[in-house]
């Protein structure tokens, strides 16, 4: 069973980019099963797909934030990660990393969350 | 975009209710639809993907149903636990979009 862990700042200042980090263990990164996703909720907020990698490079990513988003995938650490560049207070949420499954259309495994505050 | 449409916002209901959730796409998506359960704090949880079929380890008190633009998540008697956010999902095409969100409240 895989799990999955984001790491990463938690307070980012106004017009600076966000790194996050997702480790996965129980199983291969390398999976042809998976793409690698990221996921974000606002406090008090609903869910907003921000985009999804494969581990060969191909990358889908929201139109809403393609101009700021980089999803890269780094097999020899078994993990993959989120740059958000540009960022205000809109942007703060917690941040997901999630499995997702193009042959069953679903995010089937979730990490715990990580809360990013935007704010100087 | 797809946008998908999720009623009610917020129900309440009570224990050994029977609860429908209903999921719009503003265009057909055939049975690419999923459900997720959300707890405060936590993170979401797959019950249901491609309409209807249930995630392995659900309680076989959810179901899903529906294709094209309908779709409906059912609990057919509440339980204590379900209590909690549900969203859907459409995976027909990029970009992936949510529903809203259903908070199902206690009676």
């Amino acid at each position: 069973q895989l799990q999955l862990q984001e790491s990463g700042p938690g307070l980012v200042k106004p017009s600076e980019t966000v790194s996050l980090s997702c480790t996965v263990s129980g199983g291969s990164i390398s999976s042809s099963t998976y793409h690698w996703g990221w996921i974000r909720q606002p406090p008090g907020k609903g869910l907003e797909w921000i985009g999804s990698s494969y581990y060969s490079g191909s990358t889908y990513y929201n139109p809403s934030l393609k101009s700021r988003v980089t999803i890269s995938v780094d097999t020899s650490k078994n993990q993959f990660s989120l740059k958000l560049s540009s960022v205000t207070a809109a942007d703060t949420a917690v941040y997901y990393c999630a499995t997702y499954s193009g042959s069953e259309g679903n995010f089937e495994y979730w990490g715990q969350g990580t809360l990013v505050t935007v704010s100087s | 975009d797809i946008q998908m449409t999720q009623s009610p916002s917020s129900v309440s209901a009570s224990v050994g209710d029977r609860v429908t959730i209903t999921c719009r796409a503003s265009q057909g998506i055939s049975s690419w639809l999923a459900w997720y359960q959300q707890k405060p704090g936590k993170a979401p949880k797959l019950l249901i993907y491609a309409a209807s079929s249930l995630h392995s380890g659900v309680p076989s008190r959810f179901s899903g149903s529906g294709s094209g633009t309908d779709f409906t998540l059912t609990i057919s008697s509440l339980q204590p636990e379900d209590f909690a956010t549900y969203y859907c999902h459409q995976a027909n095409s990029f970009p992936i979009t949510f529903g809203q969100g259903t908070r199902l409240e206690i009676k």
